[in-house]
């Protein structure tokens, strides 16, 4: 059974400071995505890494897949109140069409 | 645009009785999942379906069955609700694999939100 650990489950920061969120697991996936979720809607792709050790930024966020492919960080850099919202990895099971999701982290930023 | 849309989305139902959530999707996307979500627990995959006409299971695929009669629409079925099933559940669509690598995109409605008493 694949699965995905995030930690921390919940973080509340000032504006202004820098994070990084952590999605591990002890298997391998063949891509694994970042989504951002509002309350009462459903979550909207940030991003998708695909290749081992691949880098991606969005505007002030990183996202780092690790070299084996079982890892992922996103890191934000001087967050802002609107980056407060539940951001979820997940991956894509090899061989299947299933993605696995992971428990999410809970981003509060305060002015 | 639509995109993809869920119906019901809000029910109460007493323990034992029967519901159907529906999901279509105007995007005319190949694969369709069905996802509950949990406080704490982000977002756990029931079944999903890779083409009209198949299905397969999630991680939690227990009391719930599923169908796939037309491309645009999943259908997500509890034929005796418990309370433990009380849930926000979510519906998503993607395309097929490019070069039969998973990467794409999945589209999410707004949710059903499920109480079981």
């Amino acid at each position: 059974t694949q699965l995905l650990e995030q930690s921390p489950q919940f973080l509340s920061i000032q504006e202004g400071e820098n994070l990084t969120v952590y999605c591990n697991s002890s298997s391998v996936f063949s891509s694994l995505q970042w989504y951002r979720q509002e309350p009462g809607e459903g979550p909207v792709l940030l991003v998708t890494v695909v290749t081992g050790g691949e880098v991606k930024k969005l505007k002030r966020l990183t996202f780092q897949f690790g070299d084996a492919r079982k890892d992922s960080s996103l890191h934000i850099t001087a967050a802002q109140p609107g980056d407060t919202g539940l951001y979820l990895c997940a991956g894509y099971v090899s061989n299947t069409g299933k993605l696995i999701f992971g428990q999410g982290t809970t981003l509060q930023v305060k002015p | 645009n639509a995109g993809v849309t869920q119906t019901p989305k809000f029910r109460v139902l007493k323990t034992g009785q029967s519901m159907t959530l529906l999901c279509a999707q105007d995007m005319n996307h190949e694969y369709m999942y069905w996802y509950r979500q949990d406080p704490g627990m982000g977002l756990r995959l029931i079944h999903y379906s890779v083409g009209e006409g198949t299905t397969a299971k999630g991680e939690v695929p227990d009391g719930y069955n599923v169908s796939r009669l037309k491309k645009q629409n999943f259908l997500l079925g509890l034929e005796s609700a418990a309370p433990s099933q009380t849930s926000v559940y979510f519906c998503a669509s993607r395309s097929s694999p490019v070069a039969g690598v998973n990467t794409g995109e999945l589209f999410f409605g707004e949710g059903s939100r499920l109480t079981v008493l």
